[in-house]
């Protein structure tokens, strides 16, 4: 988990409130990344970022957002059209060496509670 | 399209017995291949990948796995287990494609409980 850091380690939320989740990196990574897990379906890619002020969608988008203004921080919004956003959020980064065989490393997760 | 197949949810071994833990994968064209490890609410921590070369690729913890192309098949294993090995094991897989998101598939998971 070094050089990664994710806040709060746990969130609750009331339906129909926005929440963000923080994620920060002090390994000078370009590339930075947002997963969901649920139990027994592994993680999924929400959205991802190769550079500042661009990001695109993963898998999952729908009821999503992030921004991506500094190097170091890609905050991920989990806004009310979310509808069963319960789950274990992960967040990771990588050098993006432009061939794919860099190594995603991850943060501690946030879980988040929908009451 | 890429998918990672673990065919296994549970895979209990008792303390120092050899432990195997299996991960297949399909893609189109050449694959790169990543074992992550998960601790109770805990990330992801990562184990050792595939790139080319030898089939053979030693990572942390003692862990090895194998590529095996023609079975399509990387499979996680170490000699003599440990009760502290006791975690979510995660497969993952990435194919290099130009102008494409080269993000990783991640399969199921496999619980491996080391039994003491």
């Amino acid at each position: 988990d070094g050089g990664i850091t994710q806040s709060p380690k746990y969130l609750f939320r009331k339906e129909g409130q926005n929440v963000t989740l923080s994620c920060e990196q002090n390994l000078n990574h370009d590339a930075m990344y947002w997963y969901r897990q649920d139990p027994g379906q592994g993680l999924r890619l929400i959205y991802y970022s190769q550079i500042v002020n661009d990001f695109q969608k993963g898998d999952i988008a729908e009821g999503y957002s992030v921004s991506r203004e500094k190097k170091e921080s890609f905050p991920l919004t989990v806004t009310s059209a979310q509808k069963n956003p319960t789950a274990f959020y992960l967040c990771a980064s990588s050098i993006d060496d432009g061939l794919a065989t860099d190594t995603q490393y991850f943060g501690p997760g946030t879980r988040l509670t929908v009451l | 399209a890429q998918s990672v197949a673990q065919p296994e949810d549970q895979v209990n071994v008792a303390e120092g017995n050899p432990l195997t833990v299996k991960c297949t994968y399909s893609v189109s064209g050449n694959p790169y291949l990543f074992w992550y490890v998960q601790y109770p609410n805990r990330g992801l921590q990562f184990l050792l990948k595939y790139i080319t070369g030898d089939n053979l690729v030693k990572g942390s913890y003692g862990f090895e796995a194998e590529f095996n192309k023609s079975q399509t098949s990387f499979h996680l294993k170490k000699p003599s287990a440990l009760v502290s090995d006791s975690a979510l094991y995660f497969c993952a897989v990435r194919v290099s494609l130009s102008g494409s998101a080269r993000q990783l598939t991640f399969g199921s998971g496999t619980q491996l409980t080391v039994l003491p």
